[in-house]
């Protein structure tokens, strides 16, 4: 699987939009972008995944670029409770199942 | 519904003791993994069940570790001789269908700690 770059850490102003960058610079054709946050204490909670267009749910948006070597998950609103660790994880849409492999993520702390 | 359930949230236990963890996916799922988390680090892959099999046991560490799933439902983790490095979160998650790009959905997991 292709290895994934995000920054250790980010601040965002309660109620701005938070912009979590990653870089998966070795991802291949067939890899996916998976977006996961873990808010202390909990297991690991899905957010959103793309392969080439641009994907939105209830959660966040995901903007991935044309040469997919990079993307951002948007989490346009937010609020005190999105603080958490964000993993950006690059996997197989293969139809073998396919574990996570997770790096150390963004801390994302939302300030009042 | 009812999501992954965990047992017990937490287990202290001291070195060279055998414990197990109880995992409950969600009903109807079919695929479930099991994950370690160590304090500051991402959660790291140890195996994955396809129904009753263990698919891929690739990520458990040494041949203390072992799980089942015999009827295809709930598992179990189970550590013998535990040592202090085991120490960790132990997540399990599970997906409807094994690959692709199935949601996996993770439980509260299970503190151990090994004295």
């Amino acid at each position: 699987d292709a290895k994934t770059t995000q920054p250790p850490s980010m601040d965002c102003a309660e109620g701005r939009a938070a912009n979590l960058p990653c870089n998966h610079s070795t991802i291949s054709g067939n890899e996916y972008v998976y977006w996961y946050r873990q808010i202390h204490s909990q297991g690991p909670q899905y957010i959103i995944h793309g392969l080439k267009n641009n994907e939105t749910n209830e959660m966040a948006s995901l903007i991935i670029t044309e040469d997919r070597k990079s993307s951002t998950l948007i989490l346009p609103h937010a609020t005190l409770r999105d603080t958490a660790v964000y993993y950006c994880i690059v996997g197989s849409s293969s139809g073998s199942a396919r574990q996570l492999t997770f790096g150390s993520g963004t801390q994302l702390t939302v300030l009042p | 519904g009812a999501g992954v359930s965990q047992t017990p949230s937490n287990k202290v236990t001291e070195k060279g003791k055998y414990v197990e963890l109880r995992c409950d996916p969600i009903s109807g799922h079919t695929a479930l993994y099991w994950y370690r988390q160590s304090l500051g680090q991402g959660p790291e892959f140890l195996i994955y069940f396809q129904g009753t099999g263990a698919a891929d046991d690739s990520g458990l560490p040494n041949d203390r570790f072992f799980a089942v799933r015999p009827e295809g439902s709930v598992s179990t983790l189970k550590i013998q001789r535990t040592e202090r490095g085991d120490s960790a979160v132990y997540l399990c998650a599970s997906s409807l269908i094994a690959g692709g790009t199935d949601t996996q959905y993770f439980g509260p997991g299970t503190r151990l700690t090994v004295l």
